[in-house]
């Protein structure tokens, strides 16, 4: 089944205490995104990779990394959590950059940092 | 740059009732537009698209979308729904083009709610 996967689902942390988000593609998908979603706010782009080993920031990168070395996986990496940063977390990817390509999204990550 | 407006950001609407969820746009360029629904506990998944040609854009499930340039809008519409349409939707735009990162901007959700 073709699927974006993201772990964990549910996240609760600590100020300060380094975590990685994992996302997974199984559509041999070129371009990978990352999103969060906020109430009021709708979704806003994080970092987005274009290729492996191609990444660039988005809207709202700070306290943010990405890395691309595999064409499947996108993970996200928050080195030094903050409060501000709960919120709901969504990878997305699509067949290539172009944006009339439909991009598929993965299941979400509930991050809370306390 | 680009936006896009969801005014409604809570739509109740009864069983079998129509429903019209508004979006409008604002973009110096040409735009591709799309609908995406989230539904509870669940991903976003591509509801329909409007890319080029006939401005009227259908889904497999009923529901379809309108491009209007003059009035940069592309409200989504559902002539009668049901509870499985009980969702989050939400309208985006992107620069009209197929070259780099043209990025999908989001509107801001509309909960539908279907009342039985």
């Amino acid at each position: 089944e073709a699927q974006v996967t993201q772990n964990p689902r549910y996240l609760i942390t600590v100020t300060g205490k380094k975590l990685t988000v994992t996302c997974s593609q199984n559509m041999n998908h070129e371009y990978m995104s990352w999103y969060r979603q906020d109430p009021g706010l709708g979704l806003r782009q994080i970092y987005y990779s274009m290729n492996v080993e191609v990444t660039d920031k988005g809207d709202v990168p700070e306290g943010y990394k990405v890395s691309r070395k595999e064409k499947r996986n996108f993970p996200l990496i928050l080195e030094s959590p903050s409060p501000n940063q709960t919120s709901l977390y969504f990878c997305a990817s699509s067949l290539t950059a172009g944006s009339s390509y439909e991009q598929y999204f993965g299941p979400g990550t509930r991050l809370t940092v306390t | 740059a680009q936006s896009v407006t969801q005014l409604d950001s809570q739509v109740p609407v009864f069983e079998e009732a129509p429903v019209e969820l508004r979006c409008n746009y604002s973009s110096s360029v040409s735009v591709y537009l799309f609908w995406y629904v989230q539904y509870p506990n669940q991903g976003l998944q591509l509801l329909l698209k409007y890319l080029s040609g006939s401005t009227l854009v259908e889904s497999i499930n009923g529901f379809e979308a309108e491009f209007n340039k003059s009035q940069t809008s592309f409200h989504l519409r559902k002539p009668s729904v049901h509870i499985s349409d009980t969702a989050e939707y939400f309208c985006a735009v992107s620069g009209g083009t197929n070259f780099g990162n043209e990025k999908l901007t989001f509107g801001t959700g509309t909960r539908l709610t279907i009342i039985p």
